[in-house]
């Protein structure tokens, strides 16, 4: 069974701060999607990294690929309360051709005012 | 957009009863998924499919059944309901490129139906 497993599972910080949550596994994915989820709401995808080595910046959050496609990482910079919500990377696997993703567990962020 | 409507935001049940949920999706997405939602589990895919008719098991398939009659819907049914079924459902559906390879297509997801089993 392919894993992902999220670091940290909770955050609690104060606005302004920096802050970066880790998404990691010992298989090779062809892409990597991030998802943020508010309470009540279903996830929504925030990017899709493809290329080893991939950055891509979606105003204060920055999203990295790991050169051997097995991990990624997601940076806020001067986080604010509406980034409250849960985080969640998702893996496609090469071999997949019905859109099947592998998600992990889920970073929930505070961001206390 | 994308609309993705699940039938029912809270739904409460009691064991052993049989279980629908009903999802459906606007933009004629080949792909449905069906996940439950636990803290500290993330999203478990419950069953999938890739085309009307077509089915495969997810990772935690047991104790529930799905039915894909027509493209835009997709139901999930838990044969005989258990508390340990208390959970987030959400559903989500996504496009197939044309190689047939969907990996980088995201899914869109229904506000999702809180079920409680007693």
């Amino acid at each position: 069974t392919q894993l992902l497993e999220q670091s940290p599972q909770f955050l609690s910080i104060q606005e302004g701060e920096n802050l970066t949550v880790y998404c990691n596994s010992s298989s090779v994915f062809s892409s990597l999607q991030w998802y943020r989820q508010e309470p009540g709401e279903g996830p929504v995808l925030l990017v899709t990294v493809v290329t080893g080595g991939e950055v891509k910046k979606l105003k204060r959050l920055t999203f990295q690929f790991g050169d051997a496609r097995k991990d990624s990482s997601l940076h806020i910079t001067a986080a604010q309360p509406g980034d409250t919500g849960l985080y969640l990377c998702a893996g496609a696997h090469a071999s997949s051709n019905t859109g099947k993703l592998i998600f992990g567990q889920g970073t929930t962020l505070q961001v206390k005012p | 957009d994308v609309k993705v409507t699940q039938s029912s935001r809270y739904l409460v049940k009691r064991t052993g009863e049989k279980v629908f949920l009903e999802c459906v999706q606007d933009m004629d997405h080949e792909n449905m998924f069906w996940y439950r939602q636990d803290p500290g589990l993330g999203l478990r895919l419950i069953y999938f499919s890739y085309d009307v008719k077509m089915k495969e098991k997810g990772d935690i398939p047991e104790g529930y059944s799905v039915s894909r009659e027509k493209k835009e819907r997709f139901s999930l049914i838990l044969e005989s309901a258990s508390t340990n079924q208390t959970s987030m459902y959400l559903c989500a559906s996504s496009p197939t490129t044309g190689e047939r390879w969907s990996g980088n297509q995201p899914q869109h997801f229904g506000d999702g139906t809180r079920l409680s089993i007693l």
